[in-house]
């Protein structure tokens, strides 16, 4: 059964531009999440997409949004790039919603670096 | 707000040692809690998780125990392999404003030498 799978691994932006990240889930899985990871700030919750709606939600700009298609593939947008959104950006997929049987699996994440 | 703390790393130890990470946290309510573990190159993989006070939770020769009265949940393990080294978080999901979140700890980077 193949994992989560983002793409491109790695992404150089300049500031000002906008970027789109891809994650595909785990078949059948149809709760993606998005996460930060940085190390000034560590690993931070972007928001939660389930069935096309977004269910929970982080305290980001909103620069950052997302989206998710029927067949559960999901986009993180982040607009008007700034330097400190270059990050390890990571996926992560669950069959229900964040929530108490919630469990999560990770994909190796994109790096984005903003010039 | 809700928060998780972790000891600062690097640990370093050797083969067959025993490990503690500490991890606290602040929360209302009654979070569920995990240690997930990132290997160089790769996402975040569960290790184990507990999500009521006292519970256990234990993978791969790693335990925790959910402890409300010091809101701990410390990661050991009895006897570390070199394949052990990577970055363990610590995080706790919580429910606040109408939105479930997961919180994260900054990690603690783990180095085992043979």
């Amino acid at each position: 059964k193949a994992g989560v799978t983002q793409t491109p691994r790695y992404l150089i932006k300049t500031r000002g531009q906008q970027v789109t990240l891809s994650c595909s889930p785990i078949s059948g899985h149809r709760s993606v999440s998005w996460y930060q990871q940085t190390p000034g700030q560590g690993l931070q919750f972007l928001f939660e997409y389930f069935s096309e709606t977004q269910r929970n939600k982080g305290n980001f700009p909103g620069r950052f949004s997302g989206r998710q298609f029927s067949n559960s593939r999901s986009e993180m947008n982040v607009s008007t790039l700034e330097l400190g959104d270059s990050a390890l950006y990571l996926c992560a997929s669950s069959l229900v919603p964040l929530g108490s049987k919630n469990i999560q699996y990770f994909g190796a994440g994109t790096r984005l670096s903003v010039l | 707000g809700d928060s998780v703390t972790q000891m600062e790393g690097p640990v370093t130890l050797s083969e067959e040692a025993f490990l503690t990470i500490n991890c606290t946290y602040t929360a209302t309510g009654y979070p569920s809690l995990f240690w997930y573990v990132q290997y160089p190159g790769e996402g975040l993989q569960l290790l184990l998780k507990a999500t009521k006070a006292d519970d256990k939770g234990s993978n791969k020769g790693f335990e925790a125990t959910y402890r409300k009265e010091t809101t701990s949940f410390h990661l050991e393990k009895g006897s570390v392999q070199v394949s052990d080294s990577a970055v363990y978080f610590c995080a706790l999901r919580t429910f606040s404003g109408g939105y479930n979140k997961l919180i994260f700890g900054a990690g603690t980077r783990l180095a085992v030498h043979p």
